[in-house]
């Protein structure tokens, strides 16, 4: 599959812990993209590594890329009942300067 | 300063009727992305438009779908004789285009959820 493929498919959690998803992929990439979509509607962007990245912070959020291993985990730090959602991994590939390949997503529930 | 745009939030419609989705981007972005969510999974690509460019089709399931846009502005996505599989969201999203185009992120819509009886 080109797209990318999320695991877990659902995480729950305490409010105060940490999350992790994962993200691995096929293909070759200019950068990969994180995403997340509250109640089934429109995605907002979070974060964009480089495919020369490894590592990126945002806030709480923190992403990591592995070009060799072709994976990028997104970590949520001392996460809040807020942060529930489901969370996108999006591919650009090197061959397509526009198109984003979107993954199946990890749906996080974080319990207060 | 408002976002993309879309309308209507939710339609319900029988099968085998025609429906219009429409997308209104951010002012200015040149750049805009129709994609299909269904239920549990990701985004499927549909049709992206560029400036005045031709626009990549690649991913129209079937050619009862079409897409129009004029210019930089609004988007119609059609989809004539709906079939319950048409049922899903259907996603709006725009982007500047930087020089290369690669490093844009996209800003999308709330959806339009359709509902195919």
């Amino acid at each position: 599959s080109q797209q990318g493929e999320e695991d877990p498919q659902a995480l729950s959690i305490q409010e105060g812990e940490n999350a992790t998803m994962n993200c691995s992929y096929k293909t070759s990439i200019n950068n990969l993209q994180w995403y997340r979509q509250n109640s089934g509607r429109g995605l907002v962007h979070l974060i964009l590594i480089r495919s020369n990245e490894r590592e990126k912070h945002s806030g709480r959020l923190r992403v990591t890329l592995d070009t060799s291993k072709k994976s990028s985990s997104l970590l949520i730090t001392a996460s809040r009942a807020a942060d529930t959602a489901s969370y996108f991994c999006a591919l650009r590939r090197v061959d397509s300067s526009y198109k984003l390949i979107f993954g199946s997503g990890t749906r996080l529930l974080v319990r207060p | 300063g408002a976002g993309v745009s879309q309308s209507p939030s939710n339609k319900v419609t029988e099968k085998g009727k025609d429906v219009e989705l429409r997308c209104d981007p951010i002012s200015g972005h040149t750049a805009l992305y129709w994609y299909r969510q269904r239920l549990g999974q990701g985004l499927e690509f549909l049709i992206y438009f560029q400036g005045n460019s031709a626009p990549d089709k690649s991913g129209l399931p079937s050619d009862r779908f079409s897409a129009e846009r004029t210019g930089e502005s609004v988007s119609t996505l059609t989809i004539q004789r709906t079939q319950q599989e048409d049922s899903a969201v259907y996603l709006c999203a725009s982007s500047t285009s930087r020089s290369g185009g690669s490093q844009e992120t996209q800003y999308f819509g709330p959806g339009t959820r359709l509902l195919v009886l």
